[in-house]
């Protein structure tokens, strides 16, 4: 069953503008990831940020995590047209054995150079 | 370069006619996945491995098998392909099964069942 429900389903922006995407998830998780995934293409882990943390950056990239809300946000800034691409949340379940990763249905970002 | 590989990329198979996907990782990764995209559905687990030897059912494991002989790879085995297993595969694999420091994906199977 799909978990992380992310919002917007798609996005277009100016090249150099920020592009923030969101995700909510249901139940406890032990952390939370985003990936992202070129057309087609495999996935590739952005950025992980564990239920006790609140925020995290990696480059142009600042993640926040509200466990209280069940809430996420992926904060790119300074967009390129290279960060064309779908944008995915993956939780980990608080209490899951298996290893699992969840999915969000994902948000498309198109950046126009 | 640490990568998963699967093979192949694209494939092309009638109905009921076995086949097998190959995906190896070189990154001594205990934990290794099965992933199947399709729109709408988005990724679900098909299959996991937390070791050799040790496999277990995901989310949609009807009509796939799965081995774990060598940790280095977990070939996804489809023994009677039929069109509603057309979709996009992804193998995934981790350190750990808590995936602490995130997962690695291959770059895809696509296949087409006719």
């Amino acid at each position: 069953s799909q978990q992380g429900e992310e919002d917007p389903q798609a996005l277009s922006i100016q090249e150099g503008e920020n592009a923030t995407m969101n995700c909510s998830y249901k139940t406890s998780i032990n952390n939370l990831q985003w990936y992202r995934q070129n057309s087609g293409r495999g996935l590739v882990h952005l950025i992980l940020i564990r239920s006790n943390e609140r925020e995290k950056h990696s480059g142009r990239l600042r993640v926040t995590l509200d466990t209280s809300k069940k809430s996420s946000s992926l904060l790119i800034t300074a967009s390129r047209a290279a960060d064309t691409a779908s944008y995915f949340c993956a939780t980990r379940g608080g209490s899951s054995n298996t290893g699992k990763l969840i999915f969000g249905q994902g948000t498309t970002l198109q950046v126009k150079p | 370069e640490a990568q998963v590989t699967q093979n192949p990329r694209y494939l092309i198979t009638v109905t009921g006619k076995k086949l097998t996907v190959t995906c190896s990782q070189n990154m001594n990764h205990e934990y290794m996945s099965w992933y199947r995209q399709d729109p709408g559905l988005g990724l679900r687990q098909i299959y996991y491995s937390m070791n050799v030897e040790v496999t277990d059912k995901g989310d949609v494991p009807e009509g796939y098998k799965v081995s774990r002989k060598e940790k280095r790879n977990f070939p996804l085995i489809l023994e009677s392909p039929s069109p509603n297993q057309t979709s996009l595969y992804f193998c995934a694999s981790s350190l750990s099964k808590t995936g602490a420091n995130g997962y690695t994906f291959g770059s895809g199977t696509r296949l087409t069942v006719v």
